[in-house]
C-alpha cells in the first residue's frame, strides 16, 4: 500500500494570514488529488496534479507536484474563514489503478 | 449535492449485529467506491466496483462484503459488528475510473454507531 504523510496534521490560524500544507510519499504517482472536507459532508475535488512540477491555481490556493511526482503542496494567500476544513490530499499509483489513495488530512482553523 | 446519495445518513446498533448501508452514483457513473473514515485512520479505501464487478480491493474486513446491483446501486454489508467498526463510511462513484486522473463524487456518509 502506497502511503501519503500529511503535514501538519492540525493548523490553526489567524484571518488573512498564509499557509502551506504538506503531502509526501516515497512512492511515485501519477497523478495527485487535493479534495476539501467539510463537517457533515464528503470530500470535493479542489484539484488535480498530473505532470512533475505543476503548478495549478485556483483562485487564492496554489498547487504544486513535485518534479519526481512523490510529494505536493497546497499554499492557501490570504486565508479566510470559509477555509476552514480538513484537506486531503489523494494518489493515483498508475495507469490502470482504480484505487485512490488518501492521506490523513490537515485540518485547518481560520480564525476571524 | 454530489448526486451520490447514501442510506442511512445515522445508524446505531449493538456489537454482534449486522447491518446494510446503502449507495447510489450519480446518473451515468458506472464505478462505486466504498471508504471507510475513523479519527486514527483517515480515509481507508475498501473496495471498488465497476459496472456489477469488483475491481480493486483494499483493506476490507472478512466480516465485510460489498456487491454492487445492475441498476448500478451497492450495497456495503458489515456483520459480526465490533466497537472499532464504528465509523463514518462514504461512497463515490466517478465516471470513467481507468484513467488515473478520476475526480471522485462522494456521498454525505453513513455514520456507524456500535454500543
Amino acid at each position: 500500500t502506497q502511503l501519503l504523510e500529511q503535514s501538519p496534521q492540525f493548523l490553526s490560524i489567524q484571518e488573512g494570514e498564509n499557509l502551506t500544507v504538506y503531502c509526501n510519499s516515497s512512492s511515485v504517482f501519477s497523478s495527485l488529488q487535493w479534495y476539501r472536507q467539510e463537517p457533515g459532508e464528503g470530500p470535493v475535488l479542489l484539484v488535480t496534479v498530473v505532470t512533475g512540477g505543476e503548478v495549478k491555481k485556483l483562485k487564492r490556493l496554489t498547487f504544486q507536484f513535485g518534479d519526481a511526482r512523490k510529494d505536493s503542496s497546497l499554499h492557501i494567500t490570504a486565508a479566510q474563514t470559509g477555509d476552514t476544513g480538513l484537506y486531503l490530499c489523494a494518489g493515483y499509483s498508475g495507469a490502470g489503478s482504480y484505487q485512490l489513495t488518501f492521506g490523513k488530512g490537515t485540518k485547518l482553523s481560520v480564525i476571524p | 449535492d454530489s448526486g451520490v446519495t447514501q442510506t442511512p445518513k445515522h445508524l446505531i446498533t449493538a456489537t454482534g449485529q449486522r447491518v446494510t448501508l446503502r449507495c447510489s452514483p450519480r446518473s451515468g457513473d458506472l464505478s462505486v467506491y466504498w471508504y471507510q473514515q475513523s479519527l486514527d485512520q483517515g480515509l481507508q479505501f475498501l473496495i471498488q466496483y465497476y459496472n456489477g464487478e469488483e475491481r480493486a480491493k483494499g483493506n476490507i474486513l472478512e466480516r465485510f462484503s460489498a456487491q454492487q446491483f445492475p441498476d448500478l446501486h451497492s450495497e456495503l454489508n458489515l456483520s459480526s459488528l465490533e466497537l472499532g467498526d464504528s465509523a463514518l463510511y462514504f461512497c463515490a462513484s466517478s465516471v470513467d475510473p481507468f484513467m488515473g486522473t478520476g475526480e471522485l463524487f462522494f456521498g454525505e456518509g453513513s455514520r456507524l454507531t456500535v454500543l
